[in-house]
């Protein structure tokens, strides 16, 4: 079984400051790592994802994310927000030997202000 | 290429009645899951289909049902709603075959209001 913990839930920052959210995951097995985005009253939007390979990995709109495999975390880095990036972020694993059903941390609540 | 779609996308009813929610895959993808989001519990599996086959389930009570249909669109259904299933409920495509580095996509969500 997966587990993913978000260590904060709400995170706020001034626009065109720098932002990390911060994800963990727990597996006896390797894993698919995922960051999708849910603006207010919408689904979620896929921003980026790990698969193998490079463990630096850019996703849209200017997020990159960096797997730790020593320290299973997953973090997602924004250089520079803007106020449109207010939203909630979810960080996402899934097996990768069996199917793609997600296992989903609690969320991060991205506040951005002018 | 046409996204997730959902219908519909608001419901309000009563305790005890029940209800079913559609969604529509992107073209090509044969898997369809289903997640519930709400405030307490954030976002948890349900179920998933593949070639009108139910192939992982959730831990939820078995008054939520769901199936697929050979174009693979799928429906939800709840039975003897309580007010703990007010929810966004979400549906994911997906190519679905094991191996592919699979990926998800979600479409906007059915918010079901139970009073």
């Amino acid at each position: 079984a997966q587990s993913v913990t978000q260590l904060d839930s709400q995170v706020p920052v001034f626009e065109e400051a720098p932002v990390e959210l911060r994800c963990n995951y727990s597996s006896s097995v390797s894993v698919y790592l995922f960051w999708y985005v849910q603006y207010p009253n919408q689904g979620l939007q896929l921003l980026l994802k790990y698969l193998s390979g490079s463990t630096l990995v850019k996703g849209i709109n200017g997020f990159e994310a960096e797997f730790n495999k020593s320290q299973t975390s997953f973090h997602l880095r924004k250089p520079s927000v803007h106020i449109s990036d207010t939203a909630e972020y979810f960080c996402a694993v899934s097996p990768p030997s069996g199917y793609s059903t997600l296992t989903f941390g609690k969320g991060t609540m991205l506040l951005v202000s002018p | 290429k046409a996204g997730v779609t959902q219908t519909p996308r608001y419901l309000i009813k009563t305790r005890g009645q029940q209800v079913t929610l559609s969604c529509s895959p992107i073209s090509g993808h044969r898997s369809v899951s289903w997640y519930q989001q709400t405030p307490g519990q954030g976002l948890q599996f349900l179920f998933e289909y593949f070639s009108e086959t139910q192939r992982n389930k959730g831990n939820f009570p078995g008054r939520f049902s769901g199936r697929q249909f050979s174009n693979s669109r799928s429906e939800m259904n709840v039975s003897t709603l309580e007010l703990g299933d007010s929810a966004l409920y979400l549906c994911a495509s997906s190519v679905g075959l094991a191996g592919t580095k699979d990926t998800q996509y979600f479409g906007p969500g059915t918010r079901l209001t139970v009073l």
